[in-house]
């Protein structure tokens, strides 16, 4: 079947460093993804999103790299501050799908002091 | 511009009674979509609703479940005779139009007892 996941479960990473968070998904018909930041309690907040006919798209201390080829999104966050530290998931939207998106199961990025 | 907003934030039901979550789009956004988080998993697409239609209702589960978004006011979301597996958190975002960027609210908390 069609998944979104996350290759591991938890990121920790020392204040100021990047962090680079890795996704991978199997629907090839997929032309839509977003990266989305949920901290405790709260809903999923828009963070980035790159379409399929980039490969890359820039953000305030954001970077989304999307390779088609592997079926492969990443998330870079430059100079990781401890606000950073929260659930990233990231969210595929099928062509066709009517919008709906398809979520990886998150993981949790921790940002040491 | 204010956000998405839920409301109730917390619900507590007993088994068998009815629960109504609502959502109010941001302004000018005519797309909702419903989705279920359970705890340390990622959000399921529920519905995607436009005004007075259902678009795609693919992730409701068949009984009990229900969304409407009428003509005036807020999208509702309904849950018949709920059950202890129905806890979770219920999120609902919004689109000006489809495959762009969604933007959540803070979710509705259910819990049953």
């Amino acid at each position: 079947g069609e998944s979104v996941g996350l290759h591991l479960p938890t990121l920790s990473v020392q204040e100021g460093d990047n962090s680079i968070i890795n996704c991978a998904y199997s629907n090839s018909a997929s032309d839509y993804f977003i990266w989305y930041k949920q901290e405790s309690g709260k809903g999923p907040q828009f963070i980035i999103d790159i379409r399929s006919n980039m490969d890359k798209r820039q953000g305030q201390r954001v970077t989304v790299l999307l390779n088609k080829t592997v079926k492969h999104l990443s998330l870079q966050i430059a100079a990781t501050q401890p606000g950073d530290s929260a659930v990233y998931f990231c969210a595929e939207n099928p062509t066709g799908a009517n919008s709906k998106l398809t979520f990886g199961k998150g993981i949790t990025l921790s940002v040491r002091p | 511009n204010a956000g998405v907003m839920q409301n109730p934030r917390h619900l507590v039901r007993r088994r068998g009674q009815e629960a109504r979550l609502r959502c109010s789009p941001m302004k000018g956004h005519s797309h909702v979509y419903w989705y279920r988080q359970l705890p340390e998993e990622g959000l399921k697409f529920m519905v995607y609703l436009q005004k007075e239609n259902i678009i795609d209702e693919s992730g409701m589960p068949k009984e009990r479940f229900s969304a409407e978004f009428p003509k005036e006011g807020p999208s509702i979301l309904r849950i018949q005779q709920v059950v202890r597996g129905d806890s979770a958190a219920y999120f609902c975002a919004s689109s000006p139009r489809m495959n762009t960027e969604a933007f959540f609210g803070q979710g509705t908390r259910l819990t049953v007892v």
